[in-house]
């Protein structure tokens, strides 16, 4: 089964400091490729997706990512945090011809106010 | 429903107790898959199904844990004889089948405490 590996386990940033998020996964064949985000004390939302086409993908909050097939990554990015982007980041690989889906260990994004 | 439905939502549980907690995919969803977040800890992978296949169970942390799928609908995921490092929420989750662009939805969990 793939593997993905979140690089970061804790970061913490000033509002308005910029945010980029590793992630890396081990499967070479095709995948889907998602982050999901928990903030305090809720449950998993998804933050975006990427099927297929443009290897750069928005999603919510302001929030992007892009797929870079080469590297195996996905990396999460977002220019400008908000304190209220503080919470845990998920990145989640799927493995297009079995279905498995694993997910990386998570990162603690704290943002300071 | 609309949505992946877990129950209980909060589990109490003595330890060397059973538990039995249950999830109901979205139908037609033909991936069924089951997650532990246990406090501090990122999102383990537990087993999975897809459709008639036999599930991979690699992710079941012991044999005391398991996991099955009446007519590739609802799942149930059995704890025997409970210890308190099971406490944890447990996260299920469906999607559609292999072979095409699909995301997976999450129930919102259940929360097992073993006391």
């Amino acid at each position: 089964a793939q593997s993905v590996s979140q690089h970061n386990h804790h970061v913490i940033l000033s509002e308005a400091a910029s945010l980029e998020l590793g992630c890396n996964y081990s499967y070479g064949g095709t995948v889907n490729l998602f982050w999901y985000v928990q903030y305090p004390g809720q449950h998993l939302q998804l933050l975006l997706k990427y099927f297929s086409g443009d290897p750069l993908v928005k999603g919510i909050k302001g929030f992007e990512a892009e797929f870079i097939k080469s590297k195996f990554s996905f990396n999460l990015r977002k220019p400008s945090v908000q304190w209220s982007d503080t919470a845990e980041y998920f990145c989640a690989v799927r493995n297009y011809n079995n279905n498995d889906m694993r997910f990386g260990a998570g990162t603690r994004l704290t943002v300071k106010p | 429903g609309a949505g992946v439905s877990q129950s209980p939502s909060n589990k109490v549980t003595e330890k060397g107790k059973d538990v039995e907690l249950r999830c109901d995919p979205i139908s037609g969803h033909t991936a069924l898959y089951w997650y532990r977040q246990s406090l501090g800890q990122g999102l383990e992978f537990l087993i999975y199904f897809q459709g008639n296949s036999a599930p991979d169970k690699s992710g079941l942390p012991s044999d005391r844990f398991s996991a099955e799928r009446t007519g590739g609908s609802v799942s149930t995921l059995t704890i025997q004889r409970t210890q308190q490092e099971d406490s944890a929420v447990y996260l299920c989750a469906s999607s559609q089948g292999w072979g095409r662009d699909t995301e997976a939805f999450f129930g919102q969990g259940t929360r097992l405490t073993v006391v």
